[in-house]
């Protein structure tokens, strides 16, 4: 199967500081990349879709200026979680689809643990 | 809101004993993935069901789709250790091209 990669894996940053999450599709091109996330024991959380040379769509809850997403490419997005808090700390997961519709095929990243002191 | 529920949330099984868990929408779905996350990892595809009333098999696995296009149920026939994790369903809407995932299924199997 297709192969998404993320990195960091995990981070440690300071309360205030900004952390920059990147999802890559190694061998495809990714039209749209998700990001969900994750808290202990609990579901997947949809936060945006992202969709290459256009600007995210975010859902109902989710501060955009608080998590920017960037899609430069099919083959990379970026999430930022800008002045982190206690709070933000979660397990981030993103997904790339190969075509445009939700019968397409999503394929996870390992996902990155944020850990906001 | 919530889109899609999961029941239950915890199951725990004897090894060979069967598991079924349960996924309701309020709302018609398009069509319907599994995904199945080991402790500590990330979600890894199952299958996809898109017609009313579809079944698919994969080896022990049953995958239903309500004819209503509004639940879904996985059923596990004689569970084994390998089969330990948290089973998500995830859903979705016409018109929106992206899946709300349901609150997942742990699934415990005792040797």
């Amino acid at each position: 199967g297709a192969v998404v990669s993320q990195h960091p894996s995990w981070v440690i940053c300071k309360s205030g500081t900004s952390v920059k999450i990147e999802c890559r599709s190694l061998d495809f091109q990714a039209t749209t990349m998700f990001w969900y996330r994750q808290f202990p024991k609990q579901s997947l959380m949809l936060m945006a879709t992202s969709n290459e040379g256009s600007k995210a769509t975010y859902e109902q809850g989710v501060e955009k200026d608080k998590f920017l997403i960037n899609h430069a490419s099919l083959t990379l997005s970026t999430l930022t979680v800008t002045s982190a808090h206690p709070e933000d700390s979660s397990f981030y997961i993103c997904s790339a689809r190969v075509g445009p519709h939700a019968t397409n095929e999503q394929f996870f990243g390992p996902g990155t643990r944020l850990t906001v002191l | 809101g919530q889109q899609v529920m999961q029941i239950p949330q915890y199951q725990h099984v004897q090894e060979g004993e069967d598991f079924t868990t349960y996924c309701n929408s309020s709302t018609t779905l398009s069509n319907i993935q599994w995904y199945k996350q080991r402790p500590g990892g990330h979600p890894v595809f199952l299958i996809q069901l898109v017609k009313s009333g579809e079944v698919k098999k994969q080896k022990r696995l049953t995958f239903q789709f309500g004819e209503a296009k509004k639940n879904s149920s996985l059923h596990i026939t004689a569970t084994q250790t390998t089969d330990v994790g948290t089973y998500f369903c995830a859903g979705a809407l016409y018109n929106f091209n992206k899946f709300y995932f349901g609150s997942g299924t742990k699934l415990n199997v005792k040797p």
